[in-house]
């Protein structure tokens, strides 16, 4: 067990609909991190956040949005879905952001299908 | 040409044979990973490397800067065993990228 929690495990939802998808970091990392790993492109970094601010974005698409809470854990909004979307989307955390600091916890991944 | 490059995509081997999977990266890192994902989709971070070389247990994870390779030994490899292993690289300023990983079943 990595202690970072998401939610849900499995997701299947219509085109055009909007998901959200939480994290809960482990106790005391303040960096948390998404990625999606789809059949074609593989694992792909989306958006870390630190601290409740936007660190580093990555290959998010608009339709994406992302926050970190004061209580840290996050969440994923995935909007106007498409059948592209369809993948497993996994949160990590890490203590900090700095390079010493980032050995990362991942999370179970959230497996969307797109009909 | 991807950033990751790693060898071989796919390995078969017999329970107890030794296993190296091999990762090659194109740009200056800050550090590299080694990362396990099982059947179910978990994932779970092995090593996280930036010289020299890790063990735990029977995993060994070796880097070389200079020549920017990595690589990720399994001892007495076991049924157990079997699962993606991705390789990951920390460029600089930069977030992780990851190799398109190297699936490893390992009969009994």
């Amino acid at each position: 067990d990595s202690g970072v929690t998401q939610t849900p495990k499995h997701l299947i939802t219509a085109t055009g609909q909007r998901v959200t998808l939480r994290c809960s970091p482990r106790s005391g990392d303040l960096s948390v991190y998404w990625y999606q790993q789809s059949l074609d492109q593989g694992l792909q970094f989306l958006i870390q956040y630190y601290n409740g601010e936007e660190r580093a974005k990555g290959n998010i698409l608009e339709r994406f949005s992302a926050q970190q809470f004061p209580d840290l854990h996050s969440e994923l909004n995935l909007s106007s879905l498409e059948l592209g979307d369809s993948a497993l989307y996994f949160c990590a955390s890490s203590v900090g952001a700095t390079r010493e600091e980032r050995e990362l916890f991942f999370g179970e991944g959230s497996r969307l299908t797109v009909l | 040409k991807n950033e990751v490059e790693q060898s071989p995509q796919n390995l078969t081997a017999q329970e107890g044979e030794f296993i190296t999977i091999n990762c090659s990266y194109s740009v200056g890192i800050s550090a590299l990973h080694w990362l396990q994902q099982h059947p179910g989709g978990g994932i779970v971070s092995l090593f996280m490397l930036s010289s020299g070389k890790k063990k735990h247990g029977r995993l060994i994870a070796t880097i070389n800067i200079q020549e920017k390779h990595s690589s990720l030994h399994i001892t007495a490899s076991h049924p157990r065993d079997s699962a993606v292993y991705i390789c990951a690289v920390s460029p600089a300023a930069r977030q992780l990228t990851f190799g398109s990983g190297t699936q490893l079943t390992v009969l009994p």
